[in-house]
């Protein structure tokens, strides 16, 4: 059962173009969602980050909107540049019913931005 | 970055072996965590631990075990390495102070290259 899903593998964008990746979770007792970047042989780094009282975050290029009735969020990158090509996972967290903290990923979406 | 040191970077193993992994922290916080990164599933968590002695499992814990003696050092055995455990494996770290979630962050360390043959 997988609580957090990111239903593209890939997305492919010109440079200068909007990115959008999305990511649908299925708990609603989660009350943090994070997106991270992932350079082969690196791990993880974090990037942007919503608590689930707020419905957009923004921070420079990137913005993170969160849908909390359809348990839906989505990173924004604009423009995006060729730096941005990385895998990039969601990730949701919150005290579940262990009442400890977890967070669980995606799958992870691999942008890559064309020059 | 977070004071997170995982050893060995990369190992080769025979299946049937004990492999031990460990994460090291510089940081004292008190959640670490183990993950493993496969084509097509993504980061999976292993398992966590939310103080010294306190652990509990995750999404793919089979096979796998842990242990804390000190807030710093997190272990994962895999008791006998099999090829399906041939992975990527990522500590991470946070620090829950709170009853929400939110402003804590998840801080990863390198990684562990782990192939079975």
């Amino acid at each position: 059962d997988q609580q957090v899903k990111q239903n593209s593998p890939s997305l492919s964008v010109q440079e200068g173009r909007i990115s959008i990746l999305n990511c649908d979770y299925t708990n609603s007792m989660f009350d943090y969602f994070l997106w991270y970047k992932k350079y082969p042989a690196e791990g993880p780094t974090f990037l942007i980050s919503i608590s689930s009282i707020k419905d957009k975050n923004e921070d420079g290029r990137f913005t993170v909107f969160l849908n909390k009735s359809a348990k839906h969020l989505s990173l924004h990158i604009v423009p995006s540049q060729p730096g941005d090509s990385a895998v990039y996972f969601c990730a949701a967290s919150g005290v579940l019913t262990s009442g400890t903290y977890k967070y669980i990923f995606g799958t992870g979406t691999r942008l890559k931005v064309l020059a | 970055d977070a004071g997170i040191t995982q050893s060995p970077r990369h190992k080769v193993t025979e299946t049937g072996t004990p492999v031990t992994l460990r994460c090291h922290q510089t940081e004292n916080h008190r959640y670490m965590y183990w993950y493993r990164q496969d084509p097509g599933h993504g980061l999976r968590l292993i398992h966590y631990s939310y103080g010294v002695k306190d652990t509990d499992k995750g999404e793919v814990s089979d096979g796998y075990s842990v242990s804390r003696s000190k807030t710093e050092d997190f272990l994962l055995t895999l008791e006998s390495a099999t090829s399906s455990q041939t992975s990527v494996y990522f500590c991470a770290i946070s620090e829950f102070k709170g009853s929400s979630a939110t402003n804590e962050k998840l801080f990863f360390g390198s990684g562990t290259q782990l192939s079975v043959l």
